[in-house]
This record gives structure tokens, sequence and C-alpha cells, in this order.
């Protein structure tokens, strides 16, 4: 059974700070999802890393995918009020063929960044 | 809207009453999945379609739960029998699945369900 572990699960961090998000999963996989939610609110796409070291960015966020070590991180940098939400990491069996979208979630880091 | 929609968007029911909820994909996305998400959690899969065929259940799927999708289109889930367990936040995701490539899931604001 894939398993997915996130931590921490609770990140208290000030404006302006770095921080990192870290995501062990169990199992061979083949893709890594990370999202966002804020309270009350659906799942919002941010990362897809498809192969050993992908990297990405976005704005404030950059998120990594290391397969044999089974980690994938969610870097924060000069973290703003708006980064406040949950991020899930969120990982796909590997499947020949590659179509699964059979997703198992980690539990989840909800992020306060405060002024 | 062209994304995924949801419907209710709030649901509180009696304990022992069914409901039902319904998801409308985005148009032409061949591939349908429910999960449940409950407080403080992450989701977990219950189910998928491809199409009108529904090809996986997981065994959170309890044999009070059911899911369809007649025409390949939108799919209904229905829960029997409701308990207070049961109370969570059902999301629906659609994607496509074609020859170029796989696509990414988009996901639903999802239902929440209270059962008293």
């Amino acid at each position: 059974e894939l398993k997915v572990e996130q931590n921490p699960l609770f990140l208290s961090m000030q404006e302006g700070k770095n921080y990192t998000i870290y995501c062990n999963y169990s199992t061979t996989s083949d893709r890594l999802y990370w999202y966002r939610q804020d309270p009350g609110k659906s799942l919002e796409s941010l990362f897809v890393l498809l192969s050993n070291g992908a990297v990405k960015q976005e704005g404030r966020l950059m998120a990594s995918l290391d397969t044999k070590a089974r980690l994938s991180t969610l870097h924060i940098t000069a973290a703003v009020h708006d980064l406040s939400a949950t991020y899930f990491c969120a990982v796909a069996p590997l499947v020949s063929g590659g179509s699964n979208y059979k997703l198992t979630f980690g539990k989840g880091t909800l992020l306060t960044v405060n002024p | 809207d062209t994304g995924v929609s949801q419907d209710p968007r709030h649901k509180i029911t009696k304990r022992g009453q069914n409901v039902t909820f319904r998801c409308d994909p985005i148009s032409e996305h061949n591939r349908l999945y429910w999960y449940r998400q409950t407080l403080g959690q992450g989701p977990e899969f219950l189910t998928y379609f491809q199409n009108e065929a529904q090809l996986e259940k997981s065994r959170l799927l309890s044999d009070r739960f059911s899911a369809e999708r007649p025409k390949g289109s939108f799919s209904t889930l229905e829960i029997q029998r409701t308990e207070q367990g049961d109370s969570a936040m059902y999301l629906c995701a659609s994607r496509s699945i074609n020859l170029v490539g796989n696509t990414e899931a988009f996901f639903g604001q999802g239902t929440r369900l209270t059962v008293v």
C-alpha cells in the first residue's frame, strides 16, 4: 500500500523567511503532485513532477523530486501572507501505461505566514 | 464556467437518510474521479470512471455507496442510510486521456456533507 508522509504538518513562519516542506512516499512512483487548498475550498494544482531531478518554480514556490530517495520538497522563499493555506503532496502509483490518476495524498501541511 | 461543477455545495442530512451528489466534469473529459476528504486529512480516493465504465473502487466505498456515470458525462454519488462517519467533503475531479499524452486532473469545489 502506497503511503505518503508530509512534514511538518503545521508550519508557522514570519513573512520574508524561507522554509521547506517535505514529502516522502513509500513505493515507486512516476509522478508527484503538489496542491494548495484554502479553507473550505477545493484543490488548486501547483506543480506536477514527472521525472527524477525535476524542478519547477512558480513565484515564491519551488518544487523538486528525487525518485531514488522517494522524496519531494516544496521550498518557500521570502514568504508572504497570501501563501497561508494547506499544502498537499499526492503521489500516483507506477502503473504500466502511466495513465492512472488514483492519487494518494499526504495529510497536508497547514502553513500560516505571520506579518 | 467551464470547470468541474458539483452540486449541491453543502448538504445537511439526518442519519439514516439517503443523499445523492452530482458532478459535471469538464466537457469531453473521459475520466472522472471521486475523492472524500475528512477534516484535517488529505483527500482519499473512492472510485473512478473512464467514460461510463467504473474501473476501480476503493475499499472505502462500502455497499452503502454507489456511483454512476450513465452516459459518460455527469456522474452521481449516492450514499444510502447515511452515518455520522460519512460527514466529509466529497470531491470530484476530471481529466482527459488521449493519444498525445495524459493531462492533469481538475477538481471541483466539492460537496460538504454533514450527517446529524
